[in-house]
């Protein structure tokens, strides 16, 4: 497709479940975002990956959160024993080559957790 | 302070309307700076970047005031279809990650 694809669309977990969610950027855009997005807030960075290298992880929440992209195309970013506050839309963004560039979103995740 | 900051509206408008939003940045070294727009349960589109110099693009024109360190978008004779969040995003200098403001919701009726 030629657009960032992310999946599942809808996840439901139960509290302490562990979840697993997935992005597909566009074709050749070297710079991949993953951000959260909480109802009626903006989206809010959680990390950063340039090819397969994670150069800004700053936003990740705890450590209960991680991200990986291992051979610099799709991203997973894995939650761990997820609570109610883990609740929000994960939106993945990736642009061709820099941080100054447009981004281009897929439609995200939106993960309950009950 | 948050890094961008946007008044979250809602702008209630009626069609023809115009209406501008600003957006706020506390990193005066910013480097570059864009409105998006989202659709309720959509994910953020690129509206327009925003230069130095001001840009037009249609109904919609977007300025950077670097001095007073915000950004505006003016939307001139305002369509339903314009309904939407805007959100404005700064690239702080630094870690140059770029930086979402949480939104500007318009509403424009008939």
């Amino acid at each position: 497709g030629a657009g960032v694809s992310q999946s599942p669309r809808y996840k439901v977990a139960k509290r302490g479940q562990d979840v697993a969610l997935r992005c597909d950027p566009i074709s050749g855009h070297v710079s991949l975002f993953w951000y959260q997005q909480a109802l009626g807030q903006g989206p809010e960075f959680l990390t950063y990956f340039q090819n397969e290298a994670q150069l800004d992880k700053s936003g990740l929440p705890s450590d209960r959160f991680f991200a990986e992209r291992p051979e610099g195309s799709v991203s997973t970013l894995k939650i761990q024993r997820t609570q109610q506050e883990d609740s929000a839309v994960y939106l993945c963004a990736s642009s061709l080559i820099g941080l100054n560039e447009k981004l281009f979103f897929g439609s995200g995740t939106q993960l309950s957790v009950l | 302070r948050k890094e961008v900051e946007q008044d979250p509206g809602p702008f209630n408008v009626p069609e023809g309307a115009t209406v501008a939003f600003n957006c706020t940045y506390s990193n005066s070294a910013s480097q570059s700076f864009f409105w998006y727009r989202q659709d309720c349960r959509k994910e953020p589109k690129l509206l327009m970047s925003v230069y130095s110099s001001g840009n037009e693009d249609g109904r919609f024109t977007a300025q950077l005031n670097r001095a007073s360190q915000y950004i505006s978008l003016l939307i001139r004779d305002s369509k339903l279809s314009d309904s939407a969040t805007y959100l404005c995003v700064v690239n702080p200098g630094g870690s140059y990650i770029p930086t979402f403001g949480r939104g500007t919701s318009l509403i424009v009726h008939p």
